[in-house]
């Protein structure tokens, strides 16, 4: 059964520092993998998109990696911002199914002053 | 949230009632997604059509219905059936059925008094 586990649950990070978010898949044939921000009660939001070749892809202050060896994902965020309060969603496809998408449960970020 | 669009944002049911929640783009996209979120789990697919008058089930049918007679609108219906309809409803859509990214609309928040 494809999986996607995200760690941490949640975290808790002061204003200006950087954090790391976890991804770990078990989708099989591997397609592509995405994060997705959602602001609570919004729609998740693009931020990255990675295939197989691709290990690591930047979008301003975000910067996700992907090994695709050891099936692991990580976004990391840079000098943190309170906007960046949310939830961060990893999303892994499958090459045998079409647009049908994994999600994993989310971290939820909260970025104090 | 791109051009797509869900209403109600906040919807209250009654135990026994049908309510129908509204999804529209303007992105001309072929497929339309329908997904259901609840508190600290993945996205799930409820239903998806890959064309006009055709959908498919996902992983939770059961106690919903679709219709897709426009290519711009893929409206929900959550039936009585549902024993546990209370949560947050996506709407998403992706130029075709393939690999491209899915744009979610902002949601609507299902509550059964």
């Amino acid at each position: 059964k494809n999986q996607v586990e995200q760690s941490p649950q949640s975290l808790i990070i002061l204003e200006g520092k950087n954090c790391t978010l976890q991804c770990n898949y078990t989708v099989s044939p591997f397609s592509n993998l995405r994060w997705y921000k959602q602001d609570t009660g919004r729609g998740p939001v693009s931020l990255t998109i990675m295939t197989f070749s691709e290990n690591t892809k930047s979008n301003g202050r975000y910067t996700a990696t992907l090994d695709a060896d050891t099936k692991q994902s990580s976004l990391h965020i840079t000098a943190s911002q309170l906007s960046d309060s949310a939830s961060y969603i990893c999303v892994v496809s499958a090459n045998n199914a079409g647009n049908m998408l994994t999600f994993g449960g989310g971290t939820r970020l909260m970025v104090k002053p | 949230d791109g051009g797509i669009t869900q209403s109600p944002k906040y919807l209250f049911r009654k135990e026994g009632q049908n309510v129908t929640l509204s999804c529209e783009q303007n992105l001309n996209h072929d497929a339309m997604y329908w997904y259901r979120q609840d508190p600290g789990q993945g996205l799930r697919l409820i239903y998806y059509s890959q064309i006009v008058n055709d959908f498919q089930k996902g992983d939770i049918a059961e106690g919903y219905s679709v219709s897709r007679e426009k290519k711009e609108s893929f409206p929900l219906t959550v039936t009585s059936a549902q024993k546990n309809p209370t949560a947050f409803y996506l709407c998403a859509s992706s130029p075709s059925d393939g690999y491209n990214e899915q744009f979610f609309g902002p949601g609507t928040r299902l509550t059964v008094l």
